[in-house]
């Protein structure tokens, strides 16, 4: 079975410092991967996707980045993070369809804080 | 994709089934019907979707009127970890990326 793991669970960083969220998936190839973020009490919101390695496409410009050095590795960044920052991630992967029916599974998240 | 409505909360008892309506008029012929929950401080859990058809999983049930204009989610005996936001999702060829999950209903399971 597939399961998809993030880390760290839970992060506190100043403003400014750098930022990588880590997330892999196992059990399956050639994924779909997507990065949302959910701010406190509100929908989620997808920042990143990628249907391959080296392929990210972004949703949101922002002074995040994303990056897929392997099939199954999807990595969130930042040079510098802002106060706007914080909020919770998650990491999904999907099989990939073309024709809609294409489930995306999620993982357990990071909670991020920017001070 | 089309939109959703759901109520903003409901109760169930303990052992009972529980039944989310969620209303999607303006779906079209090739959207599914997606739910999820999510518990508090917990990533989204994919519950069950379908297209036409009535579907039934380990977790739920799923029944979609013969318009699918509206479907109601099942969960048949309610337990109290059962308690988390549940949202509909429509989601069709042209929103192949982004879930949207609006508000959702907000169930609590009551002992």
């Amino acid at each position: 079975s597939q399961t998809i793991h993030q880390w760290p669970a839970t992060l506190v960083q100043p403003v400014g410092s750098p930022l990588s969220l880590e997330c892999t998936v196992e059990g399956t190839s050639n994924p779909n991967l997507y990065w949302y973020r959910q701010a406190a009490g509100r929908g989620l919101q997808l920042l990143f996707y990628s249907v391959g390695i080296g392929q990210i496409s972004s949703e949101v410009p922002q002074n995040l980045s994303a990056s897929r050095p392997q099939d199954r590795q999807f990595i969130l960044s930042s040079k510098k993070l802002l106060l706007s920052d914080s909020g919770f991630y998650l990491c999904a992967w999907s099989p990939g369809s073309r024709f809609g029916e294409d489930t995306q599974y999620f993982g357990p998240g990071t909670r991020l804080t920017v001070l | 994709d089309a939109k959703t409505t759901q109520p903003p909360s409901m109760d169930c008892a303990e052992g009972r089934a529980a039944n989310l309506p969620c209303n999607h008029s303006t779906i079209s012929g090739n959207e599914y019907v997606y739910w999820y929950r999510q518990i508090h401080s917990q990533g989204p859990q994919y519950i069950i979707h379908g297209l036409k058809n009535n579907e039934t999983n380990e977790m739920a049930s799923l029944i979609i009127t013969e318009d699918r204009k509206s479907s109601t989610l099942i969960l048949p005996h309610a337990t109290l970890r059962d308690t988390a936001v549940y949202y509909c999702i429509v989601r069709g060829q042209t929103g192949a990326n982004n879930l949207f999950f609006g508000t959702g209903t907000r169930l609590t399971v009551i002992p």
